[in-house]
């Protein structure tokens, strides 16, 4: 079973609005959780890094949260644009011996 | 502009041969990893390397090559014992040599070999 899970697996949204992506994981003892970006045939590209001691973090339109507690974390896209279409990875790290699990992800499609 | 530059970006291999995908960076990073993402799944590691002239295994290396002959090159050498190769290879490097987790630093991507059996 994988330890990182992201939901929903998809999801539309009409250009302008907001939406927020899940992960819940497993992974412990934990390090780090990572989002990155992936456009539909290209190679992912870091969002947000977050440690044990960070709950929320900024890159513009895109606001990650991190509950350590509960182990999840949130991804957050404000007023939504048509180049946020793309795969949201969540990706987190184990402290031992910091091996990183990878979500499947989810996809987004922004509609106009 | 600095970056990881992966080719082909499609590949066809056919019965029982050997095909080779190439990744250069000029990041100056130490370590550069290989994984594996098939549809619905996470990305998996093939190979690894923190340093020129070593690298190590993986969650999925059997049927896969590699070398580490110059920093900014790590190709991967797809095998013909890889039964199943038909997937998107991505590479990717870090600044720090590892252990690669415990980096705040992101690893940096290329845009990925899409391999397909004929």
């Amino acid at each position: 079973k994988n330890q990182v899970e992201q939901s929903p697996q998809s999801l539309i949204i009409l250009e302008g609005k907001n939406c927020t992506l899940q992960c819940n994981y497993t992974v412990s003892p934990f390090s780090n959780l990572r989002w990155y970006k992936q456009d539909t045939g290209r190679g992912p590209v870091s969002l947000t890094i977050m440690t044990f001691s960070e709950n929320t973090k900024s890159n513009g339109r895109y606001t990650a949260t991190l509950d350590a507690d509960t182990k999840q974390s949130s991804l957050h896209i404000t007023a939504s644009q048509l180049s946020d279409s793309a795969s949201y990875i969540c990706v987190v790290s184990r402290s031992n011996d910091y091996k990183l699990s990878f979500g499947a992800g989810t996809t987004v499609t922004v509609r106009a | 502009d600095g970056g990881i530059t992966q080719s082909p970006k499609y590949l066809f291999r056919k019965e029982g041969q050997n095909v080779t995908l190439s990744c250069e960076q000029n990041l100056n990073h130490d370590a550069m990893y290989w994984y594996r993402q098939d549809p619905g799944q996470g990305l998996r590691l093939i190979y690894y390397s923190q340093i020129v002239n070593d690298f190590q295994k993986g969650d999925i290396a059997e049927g896969y090559s590699v070398s580490r002959e110059k920093k900014e090159s790590f190709p991967l050498t797809v095998t013909s014992a890889q039964k199943n190769p038909t997937a998107f290879y991505l590479c990717a490097s870090s600044i720090e040599p590892g252990p690669w987790g415990r980096s705040n630093q992101p690893q940096h991507f290329g845009d990925g070999t899409r391999l397909s059996i004929l």
